[in-house]
């Protein structure tokens, strides 16, 4: 199975400061058909999970421009340009590549 | 607006089962592939099966492989999960989510296996 691993596990930002999380896989993500199958997705406290970024580096519809995807290969990057308030939660990197579909361990982002 | 709810979660005993279903709407169901993807409390997401946009091709985790079943009705815009021999570990919120990238994600159901 692909293991994804996420860094920081905990990151305290302060508000309208920029964060990161990183996501480094075991394996490629390229698919046979050309495309990296990487998500990540936000889960704010009580709520499930929401999609953000799909394929690398696409926001889904409705997600504010402060949210980017960047990354190849083996290593992805999440950025929040400024922290907001309603960004706080637990943030997932996914890879659908390759069955079975993981989970990076979650990267909780709170405000200092 | 595309819609996803979760239903046929409860309290179960250990080696008991359990029938999830997922309803559909707002989509063309029978277009897409769907995930469930369950969350142990205070943990993180853990994939379990997904099932192809025409119930052909069905794939799980080796954590459930042989205890749980994905099936789809697309006549009723339905997705299943039946669980079986149910074991403690199995305690989660039970999420359904449509395609390989899963942009849309259900509130989820509780399953409680306890004695």
């Amino acid at each position: 199975d692909i293991v994804l691993t996420q860094t920081p596990l905990s990151s305290p930002v302060t508000l309208g400061q920029p964060a990161s999380i990183s996501c480094r896989s075991s394996q490629s993500l390229v698919h046979s058909d050309g495309n990296t199958y990487l998500s990540w997705l936000q889960q704010r406290p009580g709520q499930p999970p929401r999609l953000l970024i799909y394929k690398i580096s696409n926001r889904f519809s409705g997600v504010p421009d402060r949210f980017s995807g960047s990354g190849a290969g083996t290593d992805f990057t999440l950025k929040i340009s400024r922290v907001e308030a309603e960004d706080v939660g637990v943030y997932y990197c996914m890879q659908a590549t390759q069955n079975p579909a993981t989970f990076g361990r979650g990267t909780k982002v709170e405000i200092k | 607006q595309v819609q996803l709810v979760e239903s046929g979660g409860g309290v179960v005993q250990p080696g008991g089962s359990l029938r999830l279903s997922c309803a559909a709407s707002g989509f063309t169901f029978s277009s897409y592939p769907m995930h469930w993807v369950r969350q142990a409390p205070g943990k993180g997401l853990a994939w379990v099966s997904i099932i192809s946009f025409d119930g052909n091709n069905r794939y799980y985790a080796d954590s459930v492989k042989g205890r749980f079943t994905i099936s789809r009705d697309n006549s009723k815009n339905t997705l299943y999960l039946e669980m079986s021999s149910l074991r403690p570990e199995d305690t989660a919120v039970y999420y359904c989510a449509r395609d390989y990238i899963s942009d849309y994600w259900g509130q989820g159901t509780l399953v409680t296996v306890s004695s």
